[in-house]
């Protein structure tokens, strides 16, 4: 079974609205950690936010936040008021336990219209 | 601010030759990954390192090998490049435990002729 899922290969938003990249994770050890990171077209890979699986409240990095449902499993990243630089790949990954591996997901396209 | 530096951002090789990657982190981190990201496959491990002199294959560790000598420094080898290793390359360094994000270098996208 896959361990991240990202099923939006491609996206597109206005500028100034919000919009939701979806996420869900599978793994059964109950210490984790949720990542998400953006890609522009130049290639580096920027991390944007963490989630620990033991985090009461959803995490939260100005424009970007993440909307993390336990028991559902999933770790949506909300990026409010778009820009136009937003346009990237965004790419989910989880890491377990103590474990030294990172599962990626496969990646969301976001373009952001004028 | 933790800087991964990667030596080029873009090499060009022909098939045979011994190619370096080399990948230099400022943060004293324990862990260091190579990572090769293509089209529709998305990004996969080929090794990582947990300490000096240490390694660990990852899911397509073939045709490649890795030297860390110094806890700063990771360097990918490919000991004789191939096109089919025509792909960006890119190196992440990490603290341990579940809560520290992976750091990355810019890339460097690797042609082989």
């Amino acid at each position: 079974a896959q361990k991240i899922t990202q099923t939006q290969p491609g996206m597109f938003v206005q500028e100034k609205e919000a919009v939701t990249l979806d996420c869900t994770y599978d793994t059964s050890d109950p210490s984790y950690g949720l990542f998400w990171y953006k890609q522009p077209s130049s290639g580096e890979m920027i991390f944007l936010i963490y989630q620990g699986s033991y985090d009461q409240q959803n995490a939260t990095e100005g424009r970007y936040s993440l909307n993390f449902q336990k028991a559902r499993k999933s770790a949506n990243l909300v990026i409010s008021a778009s820009q136009l630089g937003d346009s990237a790949m965004y790419f989910c990954a989880m890491r377990e336990g103590n474990f030294n591996k990172f599962y990626f997901g496969s990646g969301t396209k976001l373009n952001v219209k004028p | 601010d933790v800087k991964v530096t990667q030596s080029s951002r873009y090499l060009v090789k022909r098939t045979g030759e011994k190619v370096f990657l080399e990948c230099v982190q400022d943060m004293d981190h324990e862990n260091m990954f190579w990572y090769r990201q293509d089209p529709g496959l998305g990004l996969r491990l080929i090794y990582f390192s947990y300490d000096v002199k240490m390694k660990e294959k990852g899911d397509i560790p073939e045709g490649y090998s890795v030297s860390r000598e110094k806890k700063e420094r990771f360097s990918l080898i490919l000991e004789s490049a191939s096109t089919n290793q025509t792909s960006m390359y890119l190196c992440a360094s990490s603290l341990a435990g579940n809560n520290s994000p992976l750091h990355f270098g810019n890339g460097t996208r690797l042609t082989v002729t």
